[in-house]
């Protein structure tokens, strides 16, 4: 059975850093993988999708998956205080196998002024 | 273009009666999840459509719950004989396609008292 393993924190990083997230995954035929955003009492935003090694970068953000270490990251470079919020992994198995995601727990992430 | 969305965006019911979940799914998307987060907890699957094929119904809490997808575009969640511990955030989500990216809905606060 998939399992995707989040921090849940809180991380706290100050204003203008980067925010480090990171998410494992048991499933090594996993094939598609999400970061979602949760802020309070709001439904998931989807920040990034990454179907492949590497980094993958769309403005302050970027994910970085290793799939031999079963692990996925997302990286935010200049935080602001609007990135506070609940951070989501989300996880999608082989064509043929399971289209449900499995979801993380969440990290949640601070960042103060 | 415009997004996924639910109605209502709140119900209050009393506990025993039946309630109706409508979900409107982006138009094209041919996959459609239903979820529920309770306060302060993750997401939990309850069922997955993807196209016409039978959907996945394995996440369903009890025979209570049931869904239908019509013309494989909205969505109706139905829950029976409401019981307190049904109350929680009802999330509805759509993807262009099973191995794709999540779309989720502004979500249905249910409360059963």
């Amino acid at each position: 059975q998939k399992e995707v393993e989040q921090n849940s924190g809180p991380l706290s990083v100050p204003e203008g850093a980067i925010a480090s997230l990171n998410c494992t995954y048991s499933d090594r035929v996993s094939q598609s993988f999400f970061w979602y955003r949760q802020y309070s009492g709001k439904s998931p935003e989807l920040i990034m999708s990454i179907y492949s090694n590497g980094d993958k970068e769309d403005g302050r953000f970027t994910a970085q998956l290793n799939k031999a270490s079963q692990y996925v990251s997302l990286l935010i470079r200049d935080s602001q205080p609007s990135d506070s919020a609940t951070y989501l992994c989300a996880v999608k198995g082989l064509p043929g196998g399971s289209y449900i995601p499995t979801f993380g727990r969440g990290t949640s992430l601070i960042v103060h002024p | 273009g415009a997004g996924v969305s639910q109605s209502p965006s709140n119900k209050v019911t009393e506990k025993g009666k039946d309630v109706e979940l409508r979900c409107d799914p982006i138009s094209g998307h041919t996959a459609l999840y239903w979820y529920r987060q309770s306060l302060g907890q993750g997401l939990e699957f309850l069922i997955y459509f993807q196209g016409n094929s039978a959907p996945d119904k394995s996440g369903l809490p009890s025979d209570r719950f049931s869904a239908e997808r019509t013309g494989g575009s909205v969505s109706t969640l139905t829950i029976q004989r409401t019981q307190q511990e049904d109350s929680a955030v009802y999330l509805c989500a759509s993807s262009p396609d099973r191995d794709r990216e999540q779309y989720f809905g502004p979500g249905t606060r249910l409360t059963v008292t």
